[in-house]
């Protein structure tokens, strides 16, 4: 039972142009959201999160988006570079920072300069 | 930041044998640890869940006896994988908090010949 997807496993976008990456879950009790950003043979790199009372969060670059009604989120990342080429995962969890994350199935970027 | 240091980075060892993990925060007390497993290009999916001085959690599917977890301090945690097969090979990726954000290891590399 996959409680977090990302259903495009690819996505390759021009250099300076805007990056989405969506992300659906299933478990209502989510209330807390993150994406990371992993490299093969890499730890996941944190990039940025939202609570479930909030509906937009922004830090430079990276902006993320949470629908709770639709229960989905994005990641924006604008302008995108070239060293943001990685493979993103989204994460969720019931209680921030004492329960376990939940993640999706991740969503390979290509940035193409 | 909050820094967890995973090690070895990557290992290879002989079927049948047993590896151990080891996963420490080096300046903050991980109230909580957390191990997951990457298979390629699959999710990161959670083992199980450790508190310092408590059995572990295991979630459903994962051999406790087969994978050994061991959390005798705040800052210290450690995976032992027991009578290795290949099918074990995978990266294991540890994850700690203190209730106030997840920090991820490197990750660890094992490869069972």
């Amino acid at each position: 039972d996959q409680q977090v997807k990302q259903n495009s496993p690819s996505l390759s976008v021009q250099e300076g142009r805007i990056s989405i990456l969506n992300c659906d879950y299933t478990n209502s009790m989510f209330d807390y959201f993150l994406w990371y950003k992993k490299y093969p043979a890499e730890g996941p790199t944190f990039l940025i999160s939202i609570s479930s009372i909030k509906d937009k969060n922004e830090d430079g670059r990276f902006t993320v988006f949470l629908n709770k009604s639709a229960k989905h989120l994005s990641l924006h990342i604008v302008p995108s570079q070239p060293g943001d080429s990685a493979v993103y995962f989204c994460a969720a969890s019931v209680d921030f920072g004492n329960e376990k994350l939940t993640f999706g199935t991740g969503t390979r970027l290509t940035i193409i300069p | 930041g909050a820094v967890v240091s995973q090690h070895p980075s990557r290992v290879i060892c002989k079927s049948g044998t047993s590896v151990k993990i080891e996963c420490r925060s080096l300046d903050f007390q991980a109230t909580t640890m957390f191990w997951y497993r990457q298979f390629p290009k699959q999710s990161l999916m959670l083992m199980a869940t450790s508190n310092e001085g408590s059995k572990a959690t295991y979630e459903q599917g994962v051999e406790k006896d087969k994978f050994l977890i061991n959390h005798a301090s705040l800052t210290l945690s450690t995976l032992t994988v027991t009578s290795a097969h290949p099918e074990d090979s995978s990266f294991y990726i540890c994850s700690a908090t203190q209730g106030e954000g997840y920090t991820f290891g490197s990750g660890t590399r094992l490869t069972v010949v």
